[in-house]
This record gives C-alpha cells, structure tokens and sequence, in this order.
C-alpha cells in the first residue's frame, strides 16, 4: 500500500540554526499539507501547497517557514532560524485533487523536531 | 473558520467494554468530520469519515460515529474494545469544498484495562 514516508525521524538542532524537514508523499497526489503537533496539544495546520505553490497557510506559518517541491518526488519544509518553541512533531500528509470533491489526506509517520 | 472540541483528554475503558469518544464541532459553513487515531509512535491514520449521507458511519476496526447536526457532534464508539484500541483519537473537520485543511481537536487518549 503506497504511503507517505518522512526524514528524518528525529532531528535536533541548535536555536538559530536552519532546518529541513523531508517529505515523500504518495506519488499520484497533488495536494500536500504540513502539520505540526507541539508536545501535549493538538495537531494544527501550518500550510497547504498545489500547483506549486501555497494555496493556505496559517498564521503559524511565518517569514522563518518555507516549503518547496524542489523536484518531482520531494516535498520539503524549512524552518530558516529555529527558535525554542518551534520543537514538535512536523506531520506531512498528501491526497488527491479533484475540485469539489474530498479525498483522504493521508499522514506520514512524522518528524520530531527538538530546538536545544 | 472551523473548531473542535474533544470533552475527555483521557479515557481509561476495561477490555471488551464498550467505548464513547465524544467530539463537538463549531462551524458557520457545511463540514466534514473526521476521526483520526495515532497509535504510539506513528502517524495518524483515518478511522472514519462523514461528508454526507447516512449520520451513521462506519470505519476501520469495528469503530462507528454518528453525525447529529442539531447537536453539532460527531461521537466516536465501538462496542467491544480490544488492547490493540490503545492509543490517541482525533477528531477533525474541514470545510465541504475538498482539499481543505483539517482542524482537529485536542485528542481523546484511550487506555484499556486488561
């Protein structure tokens, strides 16, 4: 069954520093998502991306994030200077496209992203 | 804008036992609504959905939720719980155009007592 895969695992980095979070989504989809989930609250919507380029993102997602789909597989998030509270599972999920119509977002494994 | 409302962070249930997650949404538009469960160490994988139809839904696993509009929820059962049903339990909407982003609730984590 074909599934969303995410790299790495686990990443830890320095306040300050930049970082990329990677993302596979499933190969047929065209609509891509990232998510986070700080510690102990809920999961919420950080950005949605089609047709190369960003069709939602919240207020969460400001000048320090970016996201990419730098060639036909990938789908990245960059954090350009991390700060202490950007610590968090970083969820990507992908679906399909059709206008109109709802399809499953379908959820990687997650990222967990620890700000030292 | 959309909003959810999970009224138990924590449910401890005896094994074989029946379960209620409840869930209450908040929406000016037509929604969507969802159950999503993430068991330890994994991502989220999708129970169930509503979009339209039948109030009664049915899902992965033996679980089951109804969509009761005048009440704005959308709780989630199962009659017999198993240990395997540990783990956390979202509950999400969206609006009704598709593609849209998910607003989820604050989770429902289940724990069963052998």
């Amino acid at each position: 069954e074909p599934e969303v895969t995410q790299t790495p695992s686990h990443q830890v980095t320095q306040m300050g520093q930049e970082v990329i979070l990677r993302c596979v989504p499933i190969s047929n989809h065209l609509y891509f998502y990232w998510y986070r989930q700080i510690l102990g609250q809920k999961v919420e919507f950080l950005v949605s991306f089609y047709n190369n380029e960003i069709s939602e993102k919240s207020e969460i997602f400001d000048d320090q994030f970016s996201v990419e789909r730098p060639d036909g597989s990938n789908f990245t998030l960059k954090i350009r200077s991390t700060k202490l509270e950007d610590s968090a599972m970083y969820f990507c999920a992908s679906s399909l496209q059709t206008s109109g119509v709802l399809y499953e977002q379908y959820f990687g494994p997650g990222t967990r992203l620890t700000v030292t | 804008a959309q909003s959810v409302t999970q009224l138990d962070s924590q449910v401890p249930v005896f094994e074989e036992a029946p379960v209620e997650l409840r869930c209450n949404y908040s929406s000016s538009v037509s929604v969507y609504l969802f159950w999503y469960v993430q068991y330890p160490n994994q991502g989220l994988q999708l129970l169930l959905k509503y979009l339209s139809g039948s109030t009664l839904v049915k899902g992965i696993n033996g679980f089951e939720a109804e969509f009761n509009k005048s009440q704005t929820s959308f709780h989630l059962r199962k009659p017999s719980v198993h240990i395997s049903d540990t783990a956390e339990y979202f509950c999400a909407v969206s609006g009704d155009f598709g593609n849209e982003k998910l607003t989820f609730g604050t989770g429902t984590r289940l724990t069963i007592i052998p």
